[in-house]
């Protein structure tokens, strides 16, 4: 199976910062990598997709990079509404599986 | 607008089969991949897998033996069954289509079941 292994847990910054969050896979998995917001009680918010995709809707701040094991997501002016969990989620279709990172926790410092 | 809805016992036994409904309405059944996926109080994001409009299926592997999705389109809704259920299941699930070319998705809101004699 697919691991995906995000760094780091909890990333500690200031409204106005730059925020880098990591994602690594086990294997490759092309650029078939999501990523998530979610906040308490709600479902979580597709944000990126095949990598370096936006979503509808989603600002202009948020932005992905990366392709095969190695990918990132940077918040490039955190606002009040950006702190919240973050997940990574593969979607190649081999091995089965769409797999999620275990989260990055943003929180206002 | 899109719009899924969970149903289901929010109380299971353990050693039964944890069976959730999701209704689907204002999207076309044939270009999304139907997904359930759930996360245990506190815990973070678990794929459980999908079923297409074709029937094909993506399971996750650690839970593939207990697991089936399907999917019934004549009444727009597809479903989820785990066998044997153990209190390691208690979590909020979640029902959600994603588009088959992964640029967007629609979620349900969640449904907490709580494994537990």
């Amino acid at each position: 199976d697919i691991v995906l292994t995000q760094s780091p847990a909890t990333l500690s910054l200031s409204p106005g910062e730059r925020a880098t969050l990591s994602c690594r896979a086990s294997q490759s998995v092309d650029n078939y990598l999501a990523w998530y917001q979610q906040k308490p009680g709600q479902a979580p918010r597709l944000l990126i997709y095949d990598a370096s995709y936006r979503a509808t809707d989603t600002p202009p701040r948020f932005s992905g990079s990366g392709s095969g094991t190695d990918f990132t997501l940077t918040i490039s002016s955190l606002q009040l509404e950006d702190f919240a969990v973050y997940y990574c989620q593969r979607r190649s279709h081999w091995p089965p599986g769409w797999t999620f990172g275990q989260g990055t926790k943003v929180e206002i410092k | 607008q899109v719009q899924l809805q969970e149903s289901g016992p929010g109380l299971v036994k353990p050693s039964e089969t944890l069976s959730l409904d999701c209704f689907v309405s204002g999207a076309s059944i044939s270009t999304y991949y139907w997904a359930w996926i759930r996360q245990p109080p506190g815990k973070g994001l678990e794929w459980i897998g999908y079923v297409s409009f074709s029937g094909s299926t993506n399971y996750n592997p650690s839970l593939k033996s207990r697991v089936t999705v399907s999917l019934d389109t004549s009444k727009s809704q597809f479903s989820l069954k785990l066998n044997s259920a153990t209190t390691a299941d208690t979590a909020v699930y979640y029902c959600a289509g994603i588009r088959d070319d992964f640029a967007g998705d629609h979620w349900g809101r969640g449904t907490l079941v709580t494994v537990s004699s």
